[in-house]
């Protein structure tokens, strides 16, 4: 069975501090993808990026970077210099990538980003 | 690009009642899924369709809730009769299909039911 586990409920930083939001991921497969949304307070999930297990690449995009560590099974997310428009829930979600053709995506519970100007 | 279309919005209903939610999927999108958001929690899978046919609804409660998708469009999910535990966030997600790969999914607004 697949588990995503996101242990920080909440964060409150001020603006322009960096901050990581952790995630860790359990799955037998050895094929998979790892997924973030951001959730704003409209409700609506935007995706952020999507990783597969063969590609441990860090990523960067404007602020935004992550770090992929198959030997730890976590897939951090920072943000750099946050800003108030950052303030939202993040998911991190995995996903089968091969087989069954199951898609769905496996949430963690969730981390709630405030930046306090 | 039209994104996922979802209604309606907002619905209160009473306990044992029944309900219905609409979803339109992004055109061309052959997967859908309807995922149930708890306050506080994460998305949880209820239902995936390919097309018009179903996937994966293991964890559909199936006493109460089910879901069709006629002609690999547009779908509907039902709930009959309601009980105050079902009161959540209902989003509907669509996706490409293309062999061996995962795609991401978009989402739409959401319906948010509460149950009295």
């Amino acid at each position: 069975a697949q588990k995503v586990t996101q242990a920080q409920t909440e964060i409150s930083v001020v603006e322009k501090e960096d901050v990581t939001l952790d995630c860790v991921y359990e799955t037998r497969d050895t094929t998979y993808y790892l997924f973030w949304y951001k959730q704003p307070p409209s409700g609506e999930l935007v995706f952020l990026i999507r990783r597969n297990s063969f590609d441990e690449q860090n990523e960067i995009s404007g602020r935004y970077s992550w770090n992929f560590q198959k030997s730890t099974s976590s897939f951090n997310f920072t943000i750099t210099a946050s800003q108030v428009v950052d303030s939202a829930v993040y998911f991190c979600a995995l996903s089968e990538a091969q087989g069954t053709g199951r898609r769905a995506l496996t949430f963690g519970s969730g981390t709630r980003l405030q930046v306090q100007p | 690009e039209a994104g996922v279309a979802q209604s309606p919005r907002y619905k209160i209903i009473e306990k044992r009642q029944s309900v219905a939610f609409w979803c339109n999927p992004i055109s061309g999108h052959a997967t859908l899924y309807w995922y149930q958001q708890i306050l506080g929690q994460g998305p949880k899978l209820l239902i995936q369709f390919q097309n018009n046919g179903v996937v994966d609804d293991s964890q559909l409660p199936k006493d109460r809730f089910s879901a069709e998708r006629l002609k690999g469009v547009d779908s509907t999910l039902k709930i009959q009769p309601a009980k105050l535990e079902d009161s959540a966030v209902y989003l509907c997600a669509s996706s490409l299909v293309r062999t061996g790969r995962t795609n991401e999914q978009f989402f739409g607004p959401g319906t948010r039911l509460t149950v009295l």
